[in-house]
């Protein structure tokens, strides 16, 4: 089992759309990024969160320690929203490293 | 304006050559880490240099080699020893170890011939 698991794989949705990307994690961490990777390769970090919540335009992330999980949101989706999003937890157990989960990949069709 | 850049951004070789590609950051920052990206994958890390003349082995450094000679450069060598060396790999740095904001470039296509 991924120590860090992405949920849904694949998503489509229309422009207007509420959209909800969720990232569970099976470890101890002490901060979690929301990566944002375009169609010709080039990744952009969105947020770095430890706790609560953080909200930048359109974007809004959370994150629950207790349950080990975090989500994306994205409210009124558009078009150029259309990306893959990645979620990375830096783990405190162990080998302390960032580890990457596997992507959504997220259409908005006008 | 300060960012990561990388080239070249699509690398042919064939099969037995070295190839090297270029990581390059003015953002002034300490930590910088190689990742390699295939499909339906997590990225994985190959090496990182938290400061000048020091790198360490990430999860799948075997066939790959850097040198960190420079805080701006951090300069990845795809060797003839790495067994599947196609993918695409990002550079990425951060003001300090990875629990700072990450920076990355815009990605390195390598295919092997």
């Amino acid at each position: 089992k991924n120590e860090v698991e992405q949920s849904p794989q694949n998503l489509t949705a229309q422009e207007g759309e509420f959209i909800t990307i969720n990232c569970s994690y099976s470890v101890g961490i002490s901060a979690l990024h929301w990566l944002q990777q375009h169609p010709g390769g080039g990744i952009v970090s969105l947020f770095m969160l430890s706790s609560g919540k953080k909200k930048h335009g359109r974007l809004i992330a959370t994150i629950n320690i207790q349950e080990k999980h975090s989500s994306l949101h994205i409210t009124a989706s558009h078009p150029r929203d259309s990306a893959v999003y990645i979620c990375a937890v830096f783990i405190i157990q162990g080998a302390q490293k960032l580890v990457f989960g596997q992507g959504t990949r997220l259409t908005i069709n006008p | 304006d300060g960012g990561i850049t990388q080239s070249p951004k699509y690398l042919f070789r064939k099969e037995g050559q070295n190839v090297t590609l270029s990581c390059e950051q003015n953002l002034n920052h300490d930590a910088m880490y190689w990742y390699r990206q295939d499909p339906g994958q997590g990225l994985r890390l190959i090496y990182y240099s938290q400061i000048v003349n020091d790198f360490q082995k990430g999860d799948i450094a075997e066939g790959y080699s850097v040198s960190r000679e420079k805080k701006e450069s951090f300069p990845l060598t795809v060797t003839s020893a790495q067994k599947n060396p196609t993918a695409f790999y990002l550079c990425a740095s951060s003001i300090n170890a990875p629990t700072g904001e990450l920076f990355f470039g815009e990605g390195s296509r390598l295919t092997v011939l």
